[in-house]
């Protein structure tokens, strides 16, 4: 059971804007940033969205960062084939002295 | 370039002690400004944080493997280490050692990452 809650499936057309959430609580996602990190099987995740909505250089600019509140998002528009993979949410947690991790989230386009 | 580099066991019997090793390059761990973190994933699930240490050796671990875990470092060598006892097959997972990079004193995020290593528990 994953401290950030996320949807496990998320799917999009090219055409489309797809955005995928995260929630958390006041010890987390309330009072830190959060990251995106984007995993092809077999590879190590990768920094897609880092202190809310900050994109690393090299990071398309189709993807952008949100958050609001106790909840994050990260929305991808104009998803391409490319971009299918799992998607995590990361934020540190004041209460554990830790970062936590969403439970992934593995995007489909259609 | 930085880079970080997971080694250890591909198999480890239950009850074992693991031992992972993480060498790290293009920066040291001795940086103020760094940190480095263990993080595992088992088969088809989802990435789980472990444990930290940071350049003054302040360290944390995740709640339910504190008992489990110990993490250290050797500045001269570039080396983290991991240990787990008590291995069991449910610790079957890619593990992976990431840097975590503070801005303002506060974690921003893991910049790099090793390629991670697979350990299979089993007997």
């Amino acid at each position: 059971q994953s401290v950030l809650t996320q949807p496990p499936s998320a799917s999009g057309t090219p055409g489309q804007r797809v955005t995928i959430s995260c929630s958390g609580s006041s010890s987390n996602i309330g009072s830190n940033t959060v990251n995106w990190y984007q995993q092809f099987p077999g590879t190590a995740p990768k920094v897609l969205i880092y202190s809310n909505s900050q994109r690393p250089s090299g990071v398309p600019d189709r993807f952008s960062g949100s958050k609001s509140g106790t909840s994050a998002s990260l929305a991808i528009s104009w998803p391409q084939s490319e971009d299918e993979a799992d998607y995590y949410c990361v934020a540190w947690d004041d209460s554990l002295n830790g970062p936590v991790f969403g439970g992934g989230t593995r995007l489909t386009v259609l | 370039q930085v880079t970080l580099k997971e080694s250890g066991p591909v198999l480890v019997k239950p009850t074992e002690t693991l031992t992972l090793t993480c060498t790290v390059s293009g920066f040291s761990l001795s940086n103020p400004k760094m940190a480095v973190s263990w993080i595992r994933q088992p088969p088809g699930k989802a990435l789980e944080w472990l444990a930290y240490i940071f350049s003054n050796d302040e360290k944390s671990f995740t709640t339910s493997l504190k008992t489990r875990l110990t993490i250290s470092k050797d500045t001269s060598k570039s080396q983290v280490v991991l240990t787990m006892t008590n291995i069991d097959p449910v610790d079957t997972a890619t593990y992976y050692c990431a840097r975590m990079t503070y801005s303002a004193g506060w974690f921003s995020h893991f910049d790099y990452w090793g390629r991670g290593t697979l350990v299979t528990v089993s007997s």
